[in-house]
């Protein structure tokens, strides 16, 4: 059974970092493209950043590129985003979903129940 | 980025109702269009792929439709189970772009 677990989410204040770990089970992670999907409270989803099964290339999504990273350890099938100079905006659930392609765009076809970030003082 | 442009926000209606909802892109994605469901407090579920597909172990009373810019979800006999939200996602590029939801209440 394809398992995505997500981990990481906690309250940080504005400008502040932190780091989403998702543990994947279930399938072979190595052959998959994995993404981070957020949602703020009320809201729709919001595709964050993709990464291919090999590691390269990567995707942000505009208004996160240059403060966070997508990353992803194939050898412990884990997926991981380090967010910096975080904003109140980036207030939200946090899914790791799994694209069912490996090349260009894709469905998400798991998604892990999300990990919640809040971003406030 | 491509915009999504999900209608209606919101869709009352009842047990055995015929519903229909539309997801319209600002440009051409040809049929890579996909449609979730989300109950609350739960991650989405992909119900249709590829404009048209069904996903796996989706009940066959869901159904998508369209190319291009236009496309809709249809449910052809709501069920209990069927109220929540649905969101539709287009995958023509990397970047990825979802529509707003439509949330589905009862009657």
């Amino acid at each position: 059974e394809v398992q995505l677990v997500e981990s990481g989410g906690a309250l940080v204040q504005p400008g502040g970092s932190l780091r989403l770990s998702c543990a994947a089970s279930g399938f072979i992670f190595n052959t998959f493209t994995m993404n981070w999907v957020r949602q703020a409270p009320g809201k729709g989803l919001e595709w964050v950043s993709h990464i291919h099964s090999s590691g390269t290339p990567i995707y942000y999504k505009d208004s996160v590129r240059g403060r966070f990273v997508i990353s992803r350890d194939n050898a412990k099938n884990s997926l991981y985003l380090q967010m910096n100079s975080l904003r109140a905006e980036d207030t939200a659930v946090y899914y790791c979903a799994r694209s069912s392609g490996n090349y260009g765009g894709s469905e998400f076809d798991y998604w892990g129940r999300g990990t919640l970030v809040t971003v406030s003082s | 980025d491509i915009q999504m442009t999900q209608s209606p926000a919101t869709l009352s209606a009842s047990v055995g109702d015929r519903v229909t909802i539309t997801c319209r892109a600002s440009q051409s994605i040809n049929s890579w269009l996909a449609w979730y469901q989300q109950k609350p407090g739960k991650a989405p579920k992909l119900l249709i792929y590829k404009a048209s597909h069904l996903q796996s172990g989706v009940p066959s009373r869901f159904s998508g439709s369209g190319s291009g810019t236009e496309f809709t979800l249809t449910i052809s006999s709501l069920q209990p189970d069927d109220f929540a939200a649905y969101h539709c996602q287009q995958y023509d590029s990397y970047f990825s772009t979802f529509g707003q939801g439509t949330k589905l209440e009862i009657k």
